[in-house]
Order: structure tokens, then sequence, then C-alpha cells
């Protein structure tokens, strides 16, 4: 089962910054990657399919980059809305995977 | 709009059973693949088990954690799924996710998802 190791844990930016989200996997997974944010008390959202592909309504704020093992999502400035947490998953191998989460907190 | 309205969550002894559905709208459901997700209370996702499509033979498949306990089927003309669950553990609880599965290739993401059914399993 392929193990993915999301870094930091925690991150505390201020509105208006920069985010960079980092997801490593212990093989690779080629582009297969996905991105998640969530909100306490709701359901996932799907951000970013296949490394880079921004899903549907996704604001343009929001990019991803990255193939084989180490993968990143950036966030180019933070609004209010955006502090949440972020899962990667990937769906190169079986079974699919999900990583340990980012909590982006508000500074 | 796709919709994905989750059902049937609650408190089960250990040993239990217990079915989860999950109707959906906005989409034909037996076109497409579809897949649970669950999350333990303060912890990360887990990926539960899937079902294909009706046109590539409504196959399924699980974590290996509840292979053998849990089954997932689909009534295309009620447009809703389910999750059956047998001999649960405590180890089973949490809010259980309804996801519609996409991509091509090998395995497949989550593009919706429903707002969940909390299953509790305690004694």
């Amino acid at each position: 089962e392929i193990v993915l190791t999301q870094s930091p844990a925690t991150l505390s930016l201020s509105p208006g910054e920069g985010a960079t989200l980092s997801c490593r996997a212990s093989q690779s997974v080629s582009t297969y990657l996905s991105w998640y944010q969530q909100k306490p008390g709701q359901a996932p959202r799907l951000l970013i399919y296949d490394a880079y592909n921004r899903a549907t309504g996704i604001p343009a704020r929001f990019s991803g980059s990255g193939s084989g093992t180490d993968f990143t999502l950036t966030i180019s400035s933070l609004e209010p809305e955006d502090f949440a947490a972020y899962y990667c998953q990937q769906r190169g191998n079986w079974p699919v995977t999900f990583g340990q989460g980012t909590r982006l907190e508000i500074k | 709009e796709v919709q994905l309205v989750e059902s049937g969550g609650g408190l089960v002894e250990p040993g239990g059973s217990l079915r989860v559905s999950c109707a959906v709208s906005g989409f034909t459901l037996s076109n497409v693949w579809m897949s649970w997700v669950r999350q333990a209370p303060g912890k990360g996702l887990e990926w539960v088990g899937r079902i294909s499509s009706e046109t590539e033979g409504g196959t399924s498949d699980y974590a290996t954690p509840v292979r053998g306990r849990f089954t997932i089927s689909r009534d295309d003309s009620k447009n809703t799924l389910y999750l059956q669950m047998n001999s649960l553990k405590t180890e089973d609880t949490a809010v259980y996710y309804c996801t519609r599965a996409r991509g091509a290739g090998p395995l497949y993401y989550f593009d919706s998802w429903g707002q969940g059914t909390l299953v509790s399993v305690s004694s």
C-alpha cells in the first residue's frame, strides 16, 4: 500500500499570503494524485485531480504540480474561506490511499 | 446539479449489522462507478470500497479491513447506492461518505461527495 505523507501537519498563515502544501508518496504514482479541501463539519471537496487539473468551479488561486513521488498544492493568495484541512489522495496503485492531512489555520 | 444524500446511520452494538443508503440525483447512477469513503472521528479519510458501473459488470472491490464484512450494492431503478455492514467492530465507527468515482486509468478520484452519515459502533 502506498503511503502518502503530507507536510507540514499544520500551517499558520494570514489572509493574502501564499501557501505551499506538500504530499510525498512512498513510491511513484505517476500523476495520479488529487487534492481535497475539507472544512469542519463538511464533506471533502475535490480541488485538483491528476496532479494539476482544477476541478469544476475551483478558483484559479489553487494550483497543483508534481509527478512521481513529490507533489505540491499551492494557494497563491489566501482568502478567509481557504482555512481548512487539505488531503492528498493517490490512484496510481491499489488501494487508493489518502494522506493524513494538512491543517491550514489563520495566524 | 449533482447531489448525493446518505441516510441510515446510527448506533449499533459490536457484532451487529447496519445498512446505509445514498440517494443520487443529477446523473445516471448506472453509468458511473461509485465508492464509499469513511472518516473516523478526528481522523483522516479511508477508502472503504467501490462498485463499477452496470455496463462494466457492476463488480465490487473492498479495502482489506472491511472485506468479507461489507457489501456495496446498487439499485439503479431507484438511483440509490447501498453499503451493507455486518460483523461491525468498534473501529468501524466513522462518518461514511458516498462518493462518485471518476478517472480513466488504474483507479479513481472522487469528484462528488455526500454530506455523510455517522455510524457508531459501541456497547
